[in-house]
This record gives C-alpha cells, structure tokens and sequence, in this order.
C-alpha cells in the first residue's frame, strides 16, 4: 500500500463543475502540498498546508491531520484546470524528501 | 514567487554521449535542490537530494556514476547523465528550497525532457 494514496485516479468533468480530489496518507507529517502538472510537463505548486483551509482563487485545499486526509477543491472547474493533480506530503521524521502520490488526471470539457 | 528555471528544456542526444541539464534558483538562495525522474503518466521519482558545497545524496538504486549532480553554488545544481542509453530517455524535474517563501516550501522547475537515441 502507497503512503500516500489520491481518488480518484481519473476525473472528467463538464465546465463549472465543482470537483473534489482526495488524498489520504499514512504518515506523519510536517507539511501536505498539492502540485499542479499540466501536459507540458511543469510542475507548480498550488499549496502547502499543515493544518485548517487555504484558498487561492477558485481553489481550496483543507486538511484534517487527526485523519490523515486533504482535498483539493475546484470551483466553476474550466478546461485549462484539465491538468494531473499530485499530492505529494513531507513525513514528519525527514524535513527534506516528499513523498508523492500518484496523481490524478482531470480533463473539463466545455 | 521564487523560480526555479532548468536548461534546456529538451535535448535529444545519441546513444553513448552525456548531458548536462542545469538547474538554476533565479531568485533566492537554494541550500537544496531535488532531481526527479519522471515515466509517462507515472510520478515522480526522487534520484537524489543535493546541498550547496557537499556530495549529492543518491535515492537506493540511482546510480551515482550514470547521474552526475554537481551543486557548486546556491543558485545552481547541474545533472549530467553520461554515456546515455535509450533507458535514460525520461523527464527530469528539479526543485528546489532555500532562503525563500514558507519553510518547507519546495519550488520545482519546468522539467528538461531528455530523449537518447
């Protein structure tokens, strides 16, 4: 089993839908991000969290540490969010490496 | 925000000869940058934790002569895969911390995408 595990693998979704992207990890942690990789292939970084609710735009990302859970939430989704989302934590025990989850691919049509 | 940049953004080389990929902070201090690896819709893969002035440390199954990473001053961390093969043939990501932005934060840049031939 991954450290760190994301659902769905693969969404779809129709333009201003809102979508939910969850990410669950076994770890302890010191810090959860969640990265942004469009085709391309560059990777941004959306948010870092430890705790409580950051919002940025049309996105928000929350985090429960007692449960070990973050979700990342797309508002009125656009086709340019069509990108993978990757949730990658930074185990409490190691302040260097991430460890990453696997992503996951969503596409918006218009 | 800080910006990592990496040069060049793709090369296609021939079968035996090395590359040199560079990654650069434009606007802080990187104490540590990170290479990855990463496959086709797969994640990525951390080769090896570098800091300014001292050896790289190389993930278990990296090897240390095939990827060379050179991290010589606080704004620049170079990888040189040698005598490439077709396997080598991937995307590489760096990131990159520092004197910058929230602890913690990691700054990645926009990949270098190798093809050997």
């Amino acid at each position: 089993k991954n450290e760190v595990e994301q659902s769905p693998q693969n969404l779809t979704a129709q333009e201003g839908e809102f979508i939910t992207i969850n990410c669950s990890y076994s770890v302890g942690i010191s810090a959860l991000h969640w990265l942004q990789q469009h085709p391309g292939g560059g990777i941004v970084s959306l948010f870092m969290l430890s705790s409580g609710k950051k919002k940025h735009g049309r996105l928000i990302a929350t985090i429960n540490i007692q449960e070990k859970h973050s979700s990342l939430h797309i508002t009125a989704s656009h086709p340019r969010d069509s990108a993978v989302y990757i949730c990658a934590v930074r185990p409490r025990a190691n302040t260097d490496k991430l460890i990453f989850g696997t992503g996951t691919r969503l596409q918006v049509f218009p | 925000g800080a910006v990592v940049s990496q040069h060049p953004s793709w090369v296609i080389c021939k079968s035996g000869t090395s590359v040199k990929i560079e990654c650069r902070s434009l606007d802080f201090q990187a104490t540590t940058m990170f290479w990855y690896r990463q496959f086709p819709k797969q994640s990525l893969m951390l080769m090896a934790t570098s800091n300014e002035g001292s050896k790289a440390t190389y993930e278990q199954g990296v090897e240390k002569d095939k990827f060379l990473i050179n991290h010589a001053s606080l704004t620049l961390s170079t990888l040189t895969v040698t005598s490439a093969h077709p396997e080598d043939s991937s995307f590489y990501i760096c990131s990159a911390t520092g004197l910058a932005g929230q602890p913690y934060e990691q700054y990645f840049g926009p990949g270098t995408r190798l093809t050997v031939t």
